[in-house]
């Protein structure tokens, strides 16, 4: 992998349901990656930094977990509800400032 | 947390006119902010890196002569999209890294994104 990917592009989740969606990336030279939840209007915000393999970040209903041998990390949100619709993107892997961010898993839960 | 405000929100211009960008940092400084676009389903793709007091940063294939950066104080640089076309219609959004941040990671907060019409 040469680029940040992310998928699916999209997906559509009923509320109270579980989901996961990926993002991988070179595994070479990792330094952190860090994931955003991204609503329609709203700034980007930062939900995690992830810096080690293994690691496992929790943040409410919504997790992560990182690969960095193999290049991907997970995002989980659990027992999705309305408000977690957004677009969630991920950035990294190297220490540049020009980190590359993948195209965003765009989540929409259903009521 | 760290605010960056981007105004316009949202903006329509005809061809050939100028249309600047604002990209704030509210409660923090920023010698360094960065300008990124977005089009349609595709990643957001870093233009420039605005450095404060000097020139800015640009990325490969990005026409300096027509994005222009200015970066005046720790806490505002502008894009001005000079002469825009249909194509540059596009999604901007700027980023800043606060100087006294301590987070590490190269952590950038981002503005909420101008979108830009070109008629």
């Amino acid at each position: 992998i040469l680029n940040v990917e992310q998928s699916p592009q999209s997906l559509h989740v009923q509320e109270g349901d579980s989901t996961n969606f990926t993002c991988s990336f070179p595994s070479s030279n990792f330094y952190a990656l860090h994931w955003y939840r991204w609503e329609t209007a709203k700034s980007p915000e930062a939900l995690f930094v992830m810096t080690l393999n293994g690691d496992e970040k929790k943040k409410g209903r919504i997790s992560a977990t990182l690969n960095t041998k193999e290049g991907y990390s997970y995002l989980y949100i659990k027992g999705s509800q309305p408000e977690d619709s957004a677009t969630y993107l991920c950035r990294g892997p190297s220490n540049d400032y020009k980190l590359s961010f993948g195209a965003g898993t765009t989540v929409t839960v259903r009521a | 947390g760290a605010v960056v405000s981007q105004h316009p929100s949202w903006v329509i211009c005809k061809s050939g006119t100028s249309v600047k960008i604002e990209c704030r940092s509210l409660d923090f400084q920023a010698t360094t902010m960065f300008w990124y676009r977005q089009f349609p389903k595709q990643s957001l793709m870093l233009m420039a890196t605005s450095n404060e007091g000097s020139k800015a940063t640009y990325e490969q294939g990005v026409e300096k002569d027509k994005f222009l950066i200015n970066h005046a104080s720790l806490t505002l640089s502008t894009l001005t999209v000079t002469s825009a076309h249909p194509e540059d219609s596009s999604f901007y959004i700027c980023s800043a890294r606060d100087d006294l941040g301590t987070g590490g990671n190269n952590e950038q907060f981002f503005g909420p994104g101008t979108r830009l019409t070109v008629l």
